[in-house]
């Protein structure tokens, strides 16, 4: 079966600084892996995908993660983080391509000090 | 395009009392899911159709729980009974599959406080 592991419950970032948010998945076949982002109260918004090629991908508000096969990661990047980066952040692995449905981490509450 | 629209916002009730919940996808669409998401549990794919048709039902989590989709734009989540522990918030989302490759996209959630 497949799962997302999200080490991180809570994690704290100085505005300006860069961010690293981690992802491990188990998945017996080619992955398809997503990041979306929540903020308090709101829905989830996609982020950035991966499904072939490029193992760097880029994704909405300067966003981008790396796709490592051979430790079966998919670490989320930031180079400088703004306070309206504040939420929470799920990886996700895509069942069938995703056409079975999302497959969740616990998500990593980002917290940013002014 | 509006999005995939949920309602309602909020829901409270009482213990025993039916909930429904509903959702209209993102027009041409043809993949709609269910998810819950607690604090324990986290998120949660619940059912999930295809082309109107229940696909996967295997997270619902008893027999309280049904779903239903009778048109591309619409779907429906009933709980009947409620209880306490069904206050989660509740996401549709929708896809449209492309090359066997899909990206789901997220309503705004219901958020569900049963009393």
């Amino acid at each position: 079966a497949q799962s997302v592991t999200q080490p991180d419950i809570h994690i704290t970032v100085s505005e300006g600084a860069s961010l690293e948010l981690r992802c491990n998945y188990s998945y017996g076949a080619t992955p398809y892996l997503f990041w979306y982002v929540q903020s308090p109260g709101q829905g989830l918004q996609l982020l950035l995908k991966y499904f072939s090629g490029d193992t760097l991908v880029q994704g909405i508000k300067g966003f981008e993660a790396e796709f490592k096969r051979s430790q079966s990661s998919f670490n989320l990047r930031k180079p400088s983080v703004h306070w309206s980066d504040a939420a929470e952040y799920f990886c996700a692995v895509g069942r069938g391509g995703g056409a079975d449905g999302l497959t969740f981490g616990k998500g990593t509450h980002l917290i940013i000090q002014p | 395009d509006a999005g995939v629209i949920q309602s309602p916002r909020h829901e409270v009730t009482e213990m025993g009392q039916e909930v429904t919940l509903r959702c209209k996808p993102i027009s041409g669409h043809n993949s709609l899911f269910w998810y819950r998401q607690t604090m324990m549990r986290g998120l949660e794919l619940l059912i999930y159709f295809n082309n109107n048709v229940p696909i996967d039902d295997s997270g619902m989590p008893e027999d309280r729980f049904s779903a239903k989709m009778p048109n591309a734009s619409f779907s429906t989540l009933k709980i009947q009974p409620s209880e306490p522990r069904d206050s989660a918030v509740y996401f549709c989302a929708s896809s449209l599959p492309t090359g066997g490759q899909e990206t789901q996209y997220f309503g705004p959630g219901t958020r569900l406080l049963v009393l």
